[in-house]
Order: C-alpha cells, then sequence, then structure tokens
C-alpha cells in the first residue's frame, strides 16, 4: 500500500523567515494534495498538484511536484504566526481511486 | 451557511456506550467520506460512500457502522466503545467519484472514551 512520508515531523521558525516541508511518496504520484490543519478545526484545502514539474503558489505558500522523485515540496516564505498549524500532504491511492492517504502531518510553529 | 457540518463537535462517553457522529453536506456533493485521526494526527481513512452507495471500506472494527440515508447525510455509529476509539472523527465530501477534485473537510468530532 502506498505510504506517503513528511518531514520534518515538526517544526519551530522565527516569523519572517522562509521554510520548506516535504512530502515523499513510496510510490507513483498520481497527484498531491496540501492541506493545513489548525487546532480544534478541519482541514483547510491549500493547493492540488496534478502533473508533474507543475509549481503553484497562493499569498506566500507554494507548492511543487516532483514526479519522478515522488515528492512534493511545500515552501513557505517570510513566515507569519497566520501559518502555525499542522500541514499535510494526501494523495489518491492509486490512478482511480477516490480515497486520499495523507502523510502523517508536519506541525509548525511560528515564534513572534 | 457550514459547508460541511459535523455533530457533536465534542463527545466524551464511557467503555462500552453506543454513540452516533451525524455530518451533513450542503454542497451538493456525490461522495462522502469518515476519516479517523488518531493521537499522532495521523488521518486514515475509514468509509466512503457515493450517492448512499458504500464504496470504500477500509479495514475498520465492525463495530463502526455508517449510514448514508441520503447523498447529503453520513452518520457514523460506534457499538461498545473502546478506549482505543478515541480520536478526532473527520467528514469530509467531494463533487465526484473518483476523486478529481478537492476533499471538503468538516470541523471534526473529538471523541474521548474513558
Amino acid at each position: 500500500s502506498q505510504e506517503l512520508e513528511q518531514s520534518p515531523q515538526s517544526l519551530i521558525v522565527q516569523e519572517g523567515k522562509n521554510l520548506t516541508i516535504n512530502c515523499t511518496s513510496s510510490k507513483t504520484l498520481y497527484g498531491l494534495y496540501w492541506y493545513k490543519q489548525k487546532y480544534g478545526e478541519g482541514l483547510i484545502f491549500l493547493m492540488m498538484l496534478q502533473k508533474g514539474g507543475e509549481e503553484k503558489s497562493h499569498e506566500k505558500i507554494t507548492a511543487k511536484l516532483d514526479e519522478k522523485k515522488q515528492q512534493s515540496s511545500l515552501h513557505i516564505t517570510a513566515s507569519q504566526p497566520s501559518h502555525a498549524g499542522i500541514y499535510l500532504c494526501g494523495a489518491p491511492g492509486s490512478s482511480n481511486t477516490g480515497k486520499l492517504i495523507f502523510g502523517q502531518g508536519t506541525t509548525l510553529q511560528v515564534k513572534p | 451557511d457550514t459547508a460541511v457540518s459535523q455533530t457533536p463537535k465534542y463527545l466524551v462517553t464511557q467503555m462500552g456506550n453506543d454513540k452516533s457522529i451525524k455530518c451533513e453536506q450542503n454542497l451538493g456533493h456525490d461522495t462522502m467520506y469518515w476519516y479517523k485521526q488518531d493521537s499522532k494526527k495521523f488521518l486514515k481513512i475509514m468509509f466512503s460512500y457515493n450517492n448512499k452507495e458504500l464504496i470504500i471500506n477500509e479495514t475498520v472494527p465492525n463495530r463502526f457502522s455508517p449510514k448514508s440515508p441520503d447523498k447529503a447525510h453520513l452518520n457514523l455509529h460506534i457499538n461498545s466503545l473502546e478506549l482505543g476509539d478515541s480520536a478526532v472523527y473527520f467528514c469530509a465530501s467531494s463533487p465526484t467519484w473518483p476523486l478529481g477534485e478537492k476533499l471538503f473537510f468538516g470541523s471534526g468530532t473529538q471523541l474521548s472514551v474513558l
């Protein structure tokens, strides 16, 4: 079965610093989703990447998909306290499935 | 209006009890899901329904029984609750099956079994 591994598992950064979270799959990626979870809340959709080499940005968050490496990265530029939370990557279990398999999450703290 | 709503938000109960969590989506989506997030924040799919039909049934104890009275609702009933059932349960929906777009998640139900 497919597994997603995120690194690092937790991260503490000073406000204004850049950071990167990685998500590596044990099998071929047929798309990659990034979600953010705040404490006590549900998952908020950030971005969906579907093609190798694809890169998307939203405000100060950029995500890339490297299909050959079966990996995606999430980069936050000039981090702010509002970026704090748990970041989860998710991928379809196979090429034609309705279920998302998630990584174990990366907990981000941003110190003012 | 909340797109995917779950009730209750918190549920504290004794071992051996039976409890239900309700979920409703007002997005007109065809597919709904139940996910379980354990204490290590690992999120794992449990069930999925498409137009009231069960399409995903992961390795879950048969004490867990989902029910979809219509495509806007997916409830989760748990019999004979055990300590290990303590977790956050998330309901989600998506427009279509198979998944081609994002999942919309509810805010979660934190279940504590004492």
